[in-house]
């Protein structure tokens, strides 16, 4: 089945820093989400970004389907964005395939 | 508008009990879906119901059994639980190859 692979596994920052988040997956897709899971476990859409680049607020995502990746953007960290970042993918089934995650610490 | 809900919110249960958490959507989805999320890991597929009617195993269905009753609900039954069913179980609901949403979900625990 399809692969994701989701790097850096950790990451700790400053308040203000910027960060970018990889995605690698090893088959075409037909979806691609980013979810941010909060220190209270819930689980928040940020994009849905089969293809293409979004932006919301602070946050933007690109997504390229050709050569299989996809890259979170956060800008001007804040400690509420602490958590855990998964991407997730769905390729020929009905199934979404999670990554294991990449852990964002964000100290003020 | 809920989107998605479940209940309990927590659960403790002994060996061998049995118990199902259940899970609605107000978003007229079709697709819904059951995961657990271990620590350290990301987010397992156990079951998946594609529309009304039909179910299918995901990546560890070992141990539970699922029902979609209707459009709006599906749940998910441990019929004998065991310490390894220990985990936070996690429904979610979208249109067919669209985005997905998620409930709060339901920590369990199994001694």
């Amino acid at each position: 089945g399809i692969q994701v692979e989701q790097s850096p596994p950790d990451l700790i920052l400053q308040e203000g820093a910027n960060s970018t988040l990889r995605c690698n997956f090893s088959d075409s897709v037909n979806n691609l989400q980013w979810f941010h899971q909060n220190p209270w476990g819930q689980l928040i859409n940020l994009f849905y970004i089969p293809s293409g680049t979004k932006q919301n607020g602070r946050l933007s995502a690109t997504t390229v389907a050709t050569e299989r990746y996809s890259l979170l953007y956060i800008s001007s960290s804040q400690t509420t964005d602490s958590g855990v970042y998964f991407c997730a993918v769905q390729g020929g089934s009905e199934k979404l395939v999670f990554g294991k995650g990449m852990k964002l610490t964000v100290n003020p | 508008n809920a989107g998605v809900t479940q209940t309990p919110k927590f659960q403790v249960l002994k060996t061998g009990q049995s118990m199902t958490l259940q899970c609605a959507q107000d978003m007229n989805h079709n697709s819904m879906y059951w995961y657990r999320q271990d620590p350290g890991m990301g987010l397992r597929l156990i079951y998946y119901s594609a529309s009304e009617g039909t179910t299918d195993k995901g990546e560890v269905p070992n141990g539970y059994n699922v029902s979609r009753l209707n459009k709006r609900e599906f749940s998910l039954r441990l019929e004998s639980a065991a310490p390894s069913q220990t985990s936070v179980y996690f429904c979610a609901s979208r249109v067919r190859s669209y985005e997905q949403y998620f409930g709060p979900g339901t920590r369990l625990t199994v001694t």
